[in-house]
């Protein structure tokens, strides 16, 4: 069974610039996440999708985050413009149904802002 | 609001030695609970969970119990080995499927 895949892994770019990153769960996994993981810290929910709705977007920054999950299957999370704040290492997860079910990580792209 | 307090880090043990990362968590009805490692350049992965209380989880010779009274979820391992060596994380999902974590511990398991 493939695994939770994510492009790029590393992006290095200046602030106040725009970037996006891409993820595609595991097939037939309605539910999928995005985290940011800051160094020395525990990864922080920032969108959680139930197929192509958003269940919880509390904790995302949406003056300068967004993002989509077309046809409930891929997803794409756009930061612009990027602050030096957001330098951290973005997680995305999927599961089968959300609920209280257990989680699977794709490898994370490490973001560094200059 | 819901969160995850973990025993800091880092720790550092003497192969065989005994395992104990504490793990308590602050949230509302009755999550399920989670430990998830990280081996060094490697991503997140499951490591056991509990899904009611008083359950065991258990995998790899580590184990963890869902005590509801104390709300806590602590880690053991009864002898450790230089490849348990990664970062663990502690953590919950509500039936809502919302996530917190906890800050993760470093283990260090020398020869």
């Amino acid at each position: 069974e493939a695994g939770v895949a994510q492009s790029p892994r590393y992006k290095i770019i200046e602030k106040r610039q725009s970037v996006a990153f891409w993820c595609n769960p595991i097939s037939g996994h309605a539910t999928l996440y995005w985290y940011q993981q800051i160094l020395g810290q525990g990864p922080k929910l920032l969108i959680q999708f139930q197929n192509n709705g958003v269940v919880d977007d509390s904790q995302l920054p949406k003056d300068r985050f967004s993002a989509e999950r077309l046809k409930g299957v891929d997803s794409t999370l756009k930061i612009q413009p990027a602050k030096l704040e957001d330098s951290a290492v973005y997680l995305c997860a999927s599961s089968l149904d959300g609920g209280a079910g257990e989680q699977y990580f794709g490898p994370g792209t490490r973001l560094t802002v200059t | 609001g819901n969160s995850v307090t973990q025993m800091e880090g880092p720790v550092t043990l003497s192969e065989e030695a005994f395992l104990t990362i504490n793990c308590t968590y602050t949230a509302t009805g009755y999550p399920s609970l989670f430990w998830y490692v990280q081996y060094p350049g490697e991503g997140l992965q499951l490591l056991l969970k509990a899904t009611k209380a008083d359950d065991k989880g258990s995998n790899k010779g580590f184990e963890a119990t869902y005590r509801k009274e104390t709300t806590s979820f602590h880690l053991e391992k009864g002898s450790v080995q230089v490849s348990d060596s990664a970062v663990y994380f502690c953590a919950f999902n509500t039936n809502a499927g919302k996530s917190t974590f906890g800050d993760g511990t470093t283990l260090t398991v020398k020869p």
